[in-house]
């Protein structure tokens, strides 16, 4: 029910500390992954992806890492700070390029 | 560039009524998908359309929703009647080839 839908896995940070969001994901015929951030109100925006033919890909301030042997998948951010506070999606890309949404989890940036 | 375009942005309507929802996605992407995000859950696809033609609609209630895309611009989505159920948020996106996809802001409905 929505009770239980509302119970996000949550991570909570000092803001200025580093966190790293876990991700395990289904598919290993999957070749191309996303990390999303949805704010609340607002539509899932693209944060950082990664091909399957890498292991790690930087941007600025988000780094994400993809271990194919363990279908995990981490996003981490560097110096967290307030406007970080959001729920984060990791996707996965299926052969017909459809997205599969992993559950979510709530980043919640302590002042 | 333009973003993903949504409207209405909110609906209340009663159970058995029935809803549509309009999307235009940026300009050029030939693939345009719907989702349907229930509150503390990812979002989950409905339909996928490559130009104006249907990919994927596995996880279409087809009983109910429909979906259309003239021309492989613009799309709507429809439900008919609707259930208590499908109060959620529904997103719209579309993707260039490159592989993300880029999403509207949805649109939020609340059936009574």
């Amino acid at each position: 029910g929505e009770s239980v839908g509302l119970h996000l896995p949550t991570l909570s940070v000092q803001e200025g500390d580093n966190s790293i969001i876990n991700c395990a994901y289904s598919n290993s015929a999957s070749d191309y992954f996303i990390w999303y951030k949805q704010e609340s109100g607002k539509g899932p925006q693209f944060i950082i992806d990664i091909r399957s033919n890498m292991d790690k890909r930087q941007g600025q301030r988000v780094t994400v890492l993809l271990n194919k042997t363990v279908k995990h998948l981490s996003l981490q951010i560097a110096a967290t700070q307030p406007g970080d506070s959001a729920v984060y999606f990791c996707a996965e890309r299926d052969s017909s390029y459809k997205l599969i949404f992993g559950s979510g989890t709530r980043l919640l940036v302590r002042p | 560039e333009a973003g993903v375009a949504q409207s209405p942005r909110y609906k209340i309507i009663e159970k058995r009524q029935s809803v549509a929802f309009w999307c235009n996605p940026i300009s050029g992407h030939a693939t345009l998908y719907w989702y349907q995000q229930i509150l503390g859950q990812g979002p989950k696809l409905l339909i996928q359309f490559q130009n104006n033609g249907v990919v994927d609609d596995s996880q279409l209630p087809k009983d109910r929703f429909s979906a259309e895309r003239l021309k492989g611009v613009d799309s709507t989505l429809k439900i008919q009647p609707a259930k208590l159920e499908d109060s959620a948020v529904y997103l719209c996106a579309s993707g260039g080839g490159s592989g993300e996809s880029n999403f509207g802001p949805g649109t939020r409905l609340l059936v009574l």
